[in-house]
C-alpha cells in the first residue's frame, strides 16, 4: 500500500525566513504533486516532478524530488504573508494506475 | 467551462438521506476522479472513471456509495442513507483529452456534505 507523509504538519514562521517541508513515499512512484489549498477553496496545482532530481521553481517556491530515496521537498524562501495555506503532495503509482494518494498536508502560517 | 464545475458546493442532509453530487468535468478529459477530503485531512481517492467506464471503485467505503458516468462526461457520485460519517468535502478532479495522454489532475471546488 502506498503510503504518503509530509512533515511538519503544522508550520508558523515570519515573513522573510526560508523553511522546508518534507514528504516521503513509501514505494516506487511515476510522479510526485505539490498542490495547494486556501481554506474553503480546492486544490490548485503547484508543481509536478517527473524524475529523479527534478527541480521546479515558481516564485518563492522550489520543489525538487529524489526517487532514490523517495522524498520531495518543498523549499520556501523569503516567505511572505500571501504563501499562508496548507500544502499537500500527492503521488500515483507505478505502472499507470492515476489515482493520487496524498499526504496529511502541512499548514503554513507566515506572521508579518 | 474553464474548469471542473461541482454542485450543490454545499448540502446539508439529514441522517438516512440519499444524496446526490454532480461534478461537469472540463470539456473532453477523458478521466474523472472523485475524492472525499475529511477535516484537516489531505483527499482520499474513492472512484475513476475513463470515459464512461468505472475502473477502479476500491476507495468507495461502503456499497452506499455509487458513482456513473453514463455518457462519459458528467458524473454523479450518490450517497445511499447517509450517515454522520460520511461528513466531508467530496472533490472531483478531471484530466487528458482523447488522444492526448496527460496525468494533471484538475480539481473543482468541491461539495461540503454535512449529515445531521
Amino acid at each position: 500500500e502506498l503510503k504518503v507523509e509530509q512533515n511538519p504538519l503544522f508550520l508558523s514562521m515570519q515573513e522573510g525566513k526560508n523553511y522546508t517541508i518534507y514528504c516521503n513515499y513509501s514505494t516506487t512512484s511515476d510522479r510526485l504533486y505539490w498542490y495547494r489549498q486556501d481554506p474553503g477553496k480546492s486544490l490548485e496545482s503547484l508543481f509536478v516532478l517527473l524524475s529523479n532530481g527534478a527541480v521546479k521553481q515558481e516564485g518563492r517556491l522550489m520543489a525538487s524530488l529524489d526517487t532514490k530515496a523517495r522524498l520531495s521537498t518543498l523549499h520556501i524562501t523569503a516567505a511572505v504573508h500571501d504563501l499562508s495555506a496548507t500544502y499537500f503532495c500527492a503521488v500515483d503509482m507505478e505502472g499507470g494506475s492515476e489515482k493520487l494518494v496524498f499526504g496529511k498536508g502541512t499548514k503554513l502560517t507566515v506572521n508579518p | 467551462g474553464a474548469g471542473v464545475s461541482q454542485s450543490p458546493r454545499y448540502k446539508v442532509a439529514k441522517r438516512g438521506q440519499d444524496v446526490a453530487l454532480r461534478c461537469d468535468p472540463i470539456s473532453g478529459h477523458v478521466s474523472l476522479f472523485w475524492y472525499q477530503q475529511a477535516l484537516g485531512q489531505g483527499p482520499e481517492f474513492l472512484t475513476y472513471f475513463q470515459n464512461e467506464a468505472q475502473l477502479d471503485k476500491s476507495g468507495l467505503p461502503s456499497d452506499r456509495f455509487f458513482a456513473e458516468r453514463p455518457e462519459g462526461s458528467v458524473s454523479t457520485l450518490k450517497i445511499q442513507r447517509t450517515q454522520q460519517e460520511d461528513s466531508a468535502v467530496y472533490l472531483c478532479a478531471s484530466s487528458g483529452r482523447a488522444g492526448i495522454w496527460s496525468y494533471e489532475q484538475y480539481f473543482g471546488p468541491g461539495t461540503r456534505l454535512t449529515v445531521t
